[in-house]
């Protein structure tokens, strides 16, 4: 039984470009939580999705942030004109059900040029 | 707001040595507390969760309890071993998505 899949596990971006992160759950859940990791800092909640709705997006940026959870298909994070602030880990963890424990994924190394 | 304190933020022992890190929380309004162990560049394996009906949970050589009404937590960890340095997360679950803190870092010394 596969864990929580993020791909990819590397990414450098210049400034201005947009990034894609993607988390495929462990099976059978349905629940999709996002968080970001800054240096020396805690993880902080990002988003919190449930197949096609996102249900609380208040650890989100207003601006240049985006997430979604389709379907058919992996959860996907997307930041859009990525500033050098971006640069951080970005974890994705997965829940059967909102108070059941979140098995999280290896993350996102993202990288600001 | 819920705030997760961890002390200390760093802690170096030598193998064998038991040991013992605090979580505290401001609301003890909560459904559960985990405990996560992250190492470098890995993502989180969670280590331990206690439900707010329950006062602590073992697995192996980790213990953890839980004080809901002075909102404290505290990861046991005996006979310390060198593979057992990694930073060690506290985080709640209440009405509001995981809150972490900020976790304790861990050096077994050989």
């Amino acid at each position: 039984n596969a864990g929580v899949m993020q791909n990819p596990r590397h990414l450098v971006r210049r400034r201005g470009q947009e990034a894609r992160l993607r988390c495929s759950p462990m099976k059978g859940h349905s629940h999709v939580y996002w968080y970001r990791q800054l240096p020396e800092e805690g993880l902080k909640f990002m988003v919190y999705l449930q197949k096609e709705n996102i249900i609380d997006e208040s650890g989100m940026p207003k601006e240049r942030f985006s997430a979604e959870f389709p379907k058919e298909g992996p959860s996907i994070l997307r930041i859009q004109q990525v500033v050098r602030g971006d640069s951080a880990a970005y974890f994705c963890a997965s829940s059967p059900g909102q108070v059941q424990p979140q098995h999280f994924g290896d993350g996102t190394r993202l990288s600001i040029l | 707001k819920q705030e997760v304190t961890q002390i200390p933020a760093a802690l170096s022992v030598p193998e064998g040595e038991n040991l013992v890190l605090n979580c505290s929380f401001t609301d003890s309004a909560i459904y559960n507390l985990q405990w996560f162990r992250q190492d470098p560049g890995k993502g989180l394996t969670s280590l331990l969760l206690i439900q707010s009906s329950q006062r602590e949970q073992t697995s192996g050589r980790l213990n953890a309890s839980l004080d809901k009404s002075s909102g404290r937590s505290t990861l046991y960890i005996a006979a310390s071993q060198p593979g057992d340095s990694a930073t060690y997360l506290c985080a709640v679950k209440g009405n509001t998505p995981l809150v972490f803190g900020k976790g304790t870092r861990l050096s077994v010394i050989a």
